[in-house]
């Protein structure tokens, strides 16, 4: 099983609904982050979390929500979907304390919003 | 934040060295190089990191200039599937990693 499981893999949904991606992870980590991914592009940080009760804005949170439910949770929603939200969603994790050589990925969220 | 700059592509034959260059002129003494790489769609894959001195692991090494203003990743047998997107990152250690584009690397046989 993977270590950080991402839920929907793939999505198809209409402008103005409201979209939930789902991130669990069994490392242990306490970081989470989300990221989006559009074609041709690097990834860009939406939001990140350094504890359950550590929630920061990344590069490009407008139109974008999270909640730490809890330390192995940490989901992101859109409230109202438009179509420039289309892109593939990273869920990702790091080390404890101090330690952040390594992020682990989860295997994307592909989101299309027509 | 320190930006880096990277070729958009590059290309390699199978069984050579990959070396992947990466320029962060504007570092800070604290901000640590990564390297990850991504395979098609997949997640990024943690490759190594480093502050002053060269690293190397099972995957690569890392080879940091003396004034720490540039980096090359070097892949030293690189393999059809080391062909990915190659990013090089400068970051505070304990903070947020912000991704590039990155290098395409292809690898032909």
């Amino acid at each position: 099983d993977a270590d950080v499981t991402q839920t929907p893999r793939n999505r198809i949904t209409k402008t103005g609904k409201r979209i939930m991606l789902e991130c669990s992870q069994t490392k242990g980590h306490d970081r989470m982050y989300w990221y989006r991914q559009d074609p041709g592009l690097g990834l860009r940080l939406i939001y990140y979390s350094f504890d359950v009760k550590d929630i920061n804005k990344g590069e490009i949170s407008d139109g974008y929500s999270v909640s730490r439910q809890a330390q192995a949770k940490f989901s992101l929603s859109l409230e109202s979907a438009i179509p420039n939200q289309t892109a593939l969603y990273f869920c990702a994790t790091s080390g404890n304390r101090g330690e952040i050589g390594e992020l682990f990925f989860g295997e994307g969220s592909r989101l299309t919003v027509l | 934040d320190a930006k880096t700059t990277q070729p958009p592509s590059m290309d390699c034959a199978e069984g050579r060295a990959a070396n992947l260059p990466c320029n962060h002129s504007t570092i800070s003494g604290n901000e640590y190089v990564y390297w990850y790489r991504q395979i098609h769609s997949q997640g990024p894959q943690y490759i190594i990191h480093g502050l002053k001195n060269n690293e190397t692991n099972e995957m690569a090494s890392l080879i940091i200039t003396e004034d720490r203003k540039s980096s090359t990743l070097i892949l030293p047998h690189a393999t059809l599937r080391d062909t990915a997107v190659y990013y090089c990152i400068v970051r505070v250690r304990t903070d947020k990693l912000i991704f590039g584009t990155g290098t395409r690397l292809q690898v032909f046989p």
